[in-house]
């Protein structure tokens, strides 16, 4: 059973809609992260949030907007989408950032939310 | 050069077979190195750290050469169960607060 959780695990929206994907750690990590995974692609960063300050926004467009409310919930604000933006989009947490002078440990992730843009 | 670069796959092996994946990173100040599973439809989990000295764990074995940058992870007698995509992890201080950099990750396949 993971330790992250993600909802929904699957979400189709039009180019015009409205939604958010969300993310809640039970693991007490500092550290959450938002992936992208397409298909023949590696992983692809997004945001990094430490102790629920945005650490890292990795040049991802305006129509995601994070929100970190509190160390355990992360969400992604998805808005006017494009067909191009479909793919998986993985949680992860861990504990450890840069600011604490050590590495991120291990990575846990959920098992992601599926999206398609009609 | 990609930052890290592994051996494209799809490798479709018998059960039992021995098989080798490499992987290559161009960060020469990059400090650690993970292999990460993922299965069809899930998402990634950590299999192994890789240690300077090399390291095994039951059938898995992970080296690592920093002379010529680059990463293996060996699986020996291969179960139908490890048929799933590897996934190379470089992490890099240095790199700001995102020094973890995957690769592509290489398909494997065991038949039976």
């Amino acid at each position: 059973e993971t330790g992250v959780t993600q909802t929904p695990r699957h979400l189709v929206m039009g180019m015009t809609n409205k939604k958010s994907l969300k993310c809640e750690q039970h693991l007490g990590h500092n550290a959450m992260y938002w992936y992208k995974q397409s298909a023949k692609k590696p992983l692809e960063l997004m945001f990094v949030y430490s102790l629920e300050e945005r650490v890292e926004n990795n040049s991802v467009p305006s129509r995601f907007s994070p929100e970190c409310p509190n160390s355990s919930h992360l969400f992604l604000h998805l808005h006017t989408l494009q067909p191009e933006d479909s793919a998986l989009y993985l949680c992860a947490s861990s504990q450890g950032i840069r600011t604490s002078g050590r590495p991120p440990g291990e990575l846990f992730f959920g098992e992601g939310s599926r999206l398609t843009v009609l | 050069r990609k930052e890290v670069e592994q051996d494209p796959g799809p490798f479709n092996v018998p059960e039992g077979a021995t098989v080798a994946f490499n992987c290559t990173y161009s960060n020469s100040a990059s400090q650690s190195f993970f292999w990460y599973r993922q299965d069809c439809r899930k998402e990634p989990k950590l299999l192994m750290s890789v240690y300077s000295s090399g390291n095994e764990d039951g059938r898995f074995t992970a080296q690592l050469n920093r002379a010529s940058q680059y990463i293996s992870l060996l699986i020996r007698d291969s179960k139908l169960s490890d048929s799933a995509t590897y996934l190379c992890v470089v992490n890099t201080l240095g790199r700001g607060n995102t020094p973890l950099v995957f690769g592509k990750g290489t398909r494997l396949s065991v038949i039976a």
